[in-house]
């Protein structure tokens, strides 16, 4: 079965910490992989996603991911976290083929103390 | 903002009720997605349309039924709810296959 597994439930970080939260996917086949953050009180939005190409891939608000086959992970990573990060990410995958379903981790709680 | 708008955004009722959730996708969007999201199960994937009709079903009650609508709207109704009904129901979007756009969710509290 499709499942997708994140470690650390909460985190907690003081302001211009690193951060990596990982993120491990059991799935047959090509896969999609996604972060998804969730601000207090908001709607997930779109952090950002990999299909192929280069591992490394950078998206909004400093944020990057680093998909590596094979140990089957795509953690998140930023360099320096500030207060305004605190939320909850969502690592979630998806079948590389049409119009395939979401399979979301249980989230990671990060919460940045000033 | 998404451009995925849900209504109500809370709704509060009791056990055994039935109800209905909206969800309104980004323009031009043909799939619409449900899904529930629970403290104790995470965020889980209930079930996908696709210009009117059912792409995808995932752990969705049989207490639970979906439409979308030819204007692409969807409605998500629960019945005869329960107390661990009680969660967020999120609605998303996509115009392409891989990239889906949450709407601000629905929160639904049942007593």
């Amino acid at each position: 079965a499709q499942s997708v597994s994140q470690h650390n439930h909460h985190v907690i970080l003081s302001e211009a910490a690193s951060l990596e939260l990982g993120c491990n996917y059991s799935y047959g086949g090509t896969v999609n992989l996604f972060w998804y953050v969730q601000y207090p009180g908001q709607h997930l939005q779109l952090l950002l996603k990999y299909f192929s190409g280069d591992p490394l891939v950078k998206g909004i608000k400093g944020f990057e991911a680093e998909f590596i086959k094979s140990k089957f992970s795509f953690n998140l990573r930023k360099p320096s976290v500030q207060w305004s990060d605190t939320a909850e990410y969502f690592c979630a995958a998806a079948r590389n083929s049409g119009y395939s379903t979401l399979t979301f981790g249980k989230g990671t709680m990060l919460l940045v103390s000033p | 903002d998404s451009g995925v708008t849900q209504t109500p955004k809370h709704l509060i009722t009791a056990t055994g009720q039935r109800v209905t959730l909206r969800c309104s996708p980004r323009s031009g969007d043909l799939s619409v997605y449900w899904y529930q999201q629970s403290l104790d199960q995470g965020l889980q994937f209930l079930i996908q349309y696709y210009n009117g009709e059912e792409r995808a079903k995932g752990n969705i009650l049989e207490r639970f039924s979906a439409q979308q609508f030819p204007d692409l709207h969807s409605e998500l109704n629960l019945s005869s709810l329960e107390l661990g009904d009680s969660a967020l129901y999120f609605c998303a979007s996509s115009v392409d296959p891989d990239t889906q756009y949450f709407g601000p969710g629905t929160r639904l509290t049942v007593l």
